[in-house]
């Protein structure tokens, strides 16, 4: 079974802090994404990964930025968190062609 | 600009009963389309699939149908049963370029099953 999993479940932070998201998976998967999930908004795709170091933007990358430098981790980080940054963020790989697979998401608060 | 849409944000159904969710989308690059389901406080889990070039996909009591004409496609889950009540995402990867593996996805149908 693929397993890919986010460092925390609830993160409360507050407003200007730099904040790093983690997510590990254990499938020797190419691909690595980013996903931020609002209600009414569905999953909108803030970055991905294709390959170690290798990064594209999604369709919402501001205030985001990312880091790949082993093929198991990506990490997504706010470098100066705001309130609008409040959400859930879902981490997800995949071979070259979906399914992709997601971890349990980490809700993150910003106060 | 939505480019896969899910026009219902909920729906009820009895149990037993057949479950229809629908999704519409704009893209004709898009060639692979995917249906997740989403229980609270979990992430997005794979249900089924469908390609471009088929119409119909079954998986047990899940089946996916694709109208490009239409550019809709629909799931079906017969019979509905309470452990069915979830969100349900519908998604597209579009063909072009190296964007074949990113999935655009619609805002999601929250299904409810009465026992």
């Amino acid at each position: 079974d693929v397993k890919v999993t986010q460092s925390s479940r609830y993160l409360v932070k507050r407003t200007g802090e730099k904040v790093f998201l983690e997510c590990v998976q254990d499938m020797d998967h190419e691909n690595m994404f980013w996903y931020r999930q609002d209600p009414g908004l569905g999953l909108r795709l803030i970055y991905f990964s294709y390959d170690v170091k290798m990064k594209e933007k999604g369709d919402i990358p501001e205030g985001y930025s990312v880091s790949r430098e082993k093929k198991e981790r990506f990490s997504l980080i706010l470098e100066s968190a705001s309130t609008n940054q409040t959400s859930m963020y879902l981490c997800a790989s995949s071979f070259t062609r979906p399914p992709l697979h997601f971890g349990n998401g980490t809700r993150l608060t910003v106060t | 600009d939505q480019q896969v849409k899910q026009n219902s944000p909920s729906l009820s159904v009895q149990e037993g009963r057949i479950s229809i969710l629908n999704c519409d989308y704009t893209n004709s690059m898009f060639d692979y389309f995917l249906w997740y389901k989403k229980y609270p406080a979990e992430g997005p889990t794979f249900l089924i699939s469908i390609s471009s070039i088929k119409d119909k996909n079954e998986d047990g009591r899940f089946t996916v149908f694709l109208n490009k004409s239409a550019k809709h496609l629909s799931l079906h889950i017969v019979p509905s049963q309470p452990g069915d009540s979830a969100v349900y995402f519908c998604a597209a990867s579009p063909n072009y370029g190296g964007a074949t593996n990113k999935l655009i996805f619609g805002t999601g149908t929250l299904l409810a099953v009465q026992p």
